[in-house]
């Protein structure tokens, strides 16, 4: 199977920061990679697809971007909102894969 | 409003079995995939099983295959999990989700659409 290695596992940043998290696969996963953001008891919530669609309705502050095997989360000036957990997940082949989750907290 | 509700979830022993239900509603829901992902306490998410618009292909992860069982109702908005044999390593929160479609394409591994969960406990 291929593995979706996330990183970091957690990350402090202020409001206001540029922070960025990372995906790597173990095989190519072409652009087949989706974004969600998972807030405590509550279900997740798909913000990027095809590696950089932004979903409809979400901040044009996340962004994703791939570079062959190693793709990346990127929000530009975080809100108050967005300490949350991160999810990466790949749906290029059965089984679809979601990464370790990057919790990203208020320092 | 589009929504997914869960049902079906409990407390159970080793080796039992359970069923899930998902109610879907706002959408046509017979022109979508329909997947199941659950989240082991404190843990990531896991992909369990999906299914197609009108039930005829179904996949599971590894540790599903043969104990698991997707299917669905179109005729009432309906997804159902028959989960047999159950373990210890079951227990999560199990969410229904929609397989994405936007445009003129389909995304059946791209969830945008989640209920709120229901909770499985295996244990004795």
């Amino acid at each position: 199977d291929i593995q979706m290695t996330q990183s970091p596992s957690t990350l402090s940043a202020s409001v206001g920061d540029r922070v960025t998290i990372t995906c790597r696969a173990s095989q190519n996963i072409y652009f087949w990679l989706a974004w969600y953001q998972q807030k405590p008891g509550k279900a997740p919530k798909l913000l990027i697809y095809e590696a950089s669609r932004l979903q409809s309705g979400v901040p044009s502050r996340f962004s994703g971007s791939a570079s062959g095997t190693e793709f990346t989360l990127t929000i530009s000036s975080l809100q108050p909102d967005d300490f949350a957990t991160y999810y990466c997940q790949r749906y290029s082949t059965y089984p679809y894969t979601f990464g370790q989750g990057t919790k990203l907290e208020i320092k | 409003e589009v929504q997914l509700v869960e049902s079906g979830g409990g407390l159970v022993q080793p080796g039992e079995s359970l069923r899930l239900s998902c109610t879907a509603s706002g959408f046509t829901f017979n022109t979508f995939w329909m997947i199941w992902v659950r989240q082991a306490p404190g843990k990531g998410l896991e992909w369990v099983a999906s299914i197609n618009q009108i039930g005829s292909e179904a996949y599971y992860v590894d540790s599903a295959e043969g104990r698991f069982t997707v299917s669905r109702e179109n005729a009432k908005n309906s997804l159902d999990l028959q989960m047999s044999s159950l373990r210890a390593e079951d227990t999560a929160i199990y969410y229904c989700a929609r397989g994405y479609c936007g445009g003129r394409n389909c995304f059946a591994g791209v969830f945008d659409i989640w209920g709120q969960g229901t909770v499985v406990t295996v244990s004795s």
